[in-house]
């Protein structure tokens, strides 16, 4: 089974907008972490924003914010007023520590164009 | 300042050739990861190492090789067995254990065969 699902190939959205990129994923650990990265066509991978899995409030970054639903096993992200700059792939990624190691997995990713 | 650093940033291979691909990190972290991306999809992990002298088969390990004879340096050499190895690489490091720590990432190799 799939660890990270991204339902979203590509989104559109415009410009001064919110969007939410889906995410979900399966596991049976009690204890892992959540984070979404944005990849902007030059490759590199940026880190935006990380839930823990025993967090009560939703994480926020700035613009970010990360709608966490554990029962749903769902952690989307939520970006607000939408800048022409957040053109790029996202990623969300989870991240498993058994055996004492971090193991991470990452999702297919949402490509998000953000129209002017 | 910390960070890892990928190099070259552009590869070109001939068809037959083993190349190797550079990964060094000075974040002193424990974990060394290397990934595959082809063009719109997402990461495949090919090899990751916990500590030194130690490495682990990723999902998608044949045709690679890696060695981690230094804390700093994790290479991935692409060997002539790699049929498809026209890529976008990128190697991670993270600390070995934690709970809200996640990769740092190099700027990444693109790999051509010509």
């Amino acid at each position: 089974a799939q660890k990270i699902t991204q339902t979203q190939p590509g989104m559109f959205v415009q410009e001064k907008e919110a969007v939410t990129l889906d995410c979900t994923y399966d596991t049976s650990d009690q204890s892992y972490g959540l984070f979404w990265y944005k990849q902007p066509s030059s490759g590199e991978m940026i880190f935006l924003i990380y839930q823990g899995s025993y967090d009560e409030q939703n994480a926020t970054e700035g613009r970010y914010s990360l709608n966490f639903q554990k029962a749903r096993k769902s952690a989307n992200l939520v970006i607000s007023a939408s800048q022409l700059g957040d053109s790029a792939m996202y990623f969300c990624a989870m991240r498993e520590s058994r055996y004492n190691f971090n193991k991470f997995y990452f999702g297919s990713g949402t490509k998000l164009n953000v129209k002017p | 300042d910390g960070g890892i650093t990928q190099s070259p940033k552009y590869l070109f291979r001939k068809e037959g050739q083993n190349v190797t691909l550079s990964c060094e990190q000075n974040l002193n972290h424990d974990a060394m990861y290397w990934y595959r991306q082809d063009p719109g999809q997402g990461l495949r992990l090919i090899y990751y190492s916990q500590i030194v002298n130690d490495f682990q088969k990723g999902d998608i390990a044949e045709g690679y090789s890696v060695s981690r004879e230094k804390k700093e340096s994790f290479p991935l050499t692409v060997t002539s067995a790699q049929k498809n190895p026209t890529a976008f690489y990128l190697c991670a490091s993270s600390i070995r254990q934690g709970t809200n720590y996640g990769y740092t990432f190099g700027s990444g190799t693109r790999l051509t065969v010509v």
